[in-house]
């Protein structure tokens, strides 16, 4: 049974480029969430995907925007990125109804240039 | 807003030692709290999850505790092994099962 993952690894971006970051969730799986974590620090909650929908959103610019497919799995999108915004982005993935049982994938490392 | 503390920022024990990691919060309506643990350039594995309405919950060497009146919460290693060094994280769950995590507690057991 595949866990949560999550591509690419790795991606090195200029400033002001745009990125998108892929997860899948673990099997059976239909709400997916993104974290950034900066450097040293813990993750922040970005925002929840559930039935195509964001369903929640933390404090996070309109600059980074989702999306969620049919078969659940899920994108993050940024915009206009800054170096500010190099960090490892984390995908967990859950139950609607066991929602706080969150699995998390191994991250993309993303540096911005 | 839910703010999550977690001290001491780093820890370097000798192999064998007894640790206790440290996590605060401020708003005490949660669901729950959970332990993550966090390899260097890795995921986050879940360690212990800790309802609400329970005070603590053990896997082998680890005991994790929780006051929610007081918004606190230990994890207790026993007997602390070199293969246990990694990030410690804290999190905290609250309304839309959105998790608020600590900076987390960066532990070093030499050999």
């Amino acid at each position: 049974d595949a866990g949560v993952t999550q591509s690419p690894t790795h991606l090195i971006k200029t400033r002001g480029q745009q990125v998108t970051l892929r997860c899948s969730p673990k099997s059976g799986h239909d709400t997916v969430s993104w974290y950034q974590q900066a450097l040293g620090q813990g993750p922040q909650f970005i925002f929840q995907y559930y039935e195509e929908e964001e369903r929640q959103r933390g404090n996070f610019p309109d600059r980074f925007s989702g999306h969620q497919f049919p078969n659940y799995s899920s994108e993050l999108n940024v915009n206009a990125l800054l170096l500010g915004d190099s960090a490892l982005y984390l995908c967990a993935s859950s139950l609607r109804d066991r929602n706080y049982e969150q699995y998390f994938g191994p991250g993309t490392r993303l540096t911005v240039t | 807003k839910q703010e999550v503390t977690q001290i001491p920022a780093a820890l370097s024990v000798p192999e064998g030692e007894n640790l206790v990691l440290n996590c605060s919060f401020t708003d005490s309506a949660i669901y729950n709290l959970q332990w993550f643990r966090q390899d260097p350039g890795k995921g986050l594995t879940s360690l212990l999850l800790i309802q609400s309405s329970q005070r603590e919950q053990t896997s082998g060497r680890l005991n994790a505790s929780l006051d929610k009146s007081s918004g606190r919460s230990t994890l207790y290693i026993a007997a602390s092994q070199p293969g246990d060094s990694a990030t410690y994280l804290c999190a905290v769950s609250t309304a839309g099962n959105m998790l608020t995590f600590g900076g987390g507690t960066r532990l070093m057991v030499k050999p």
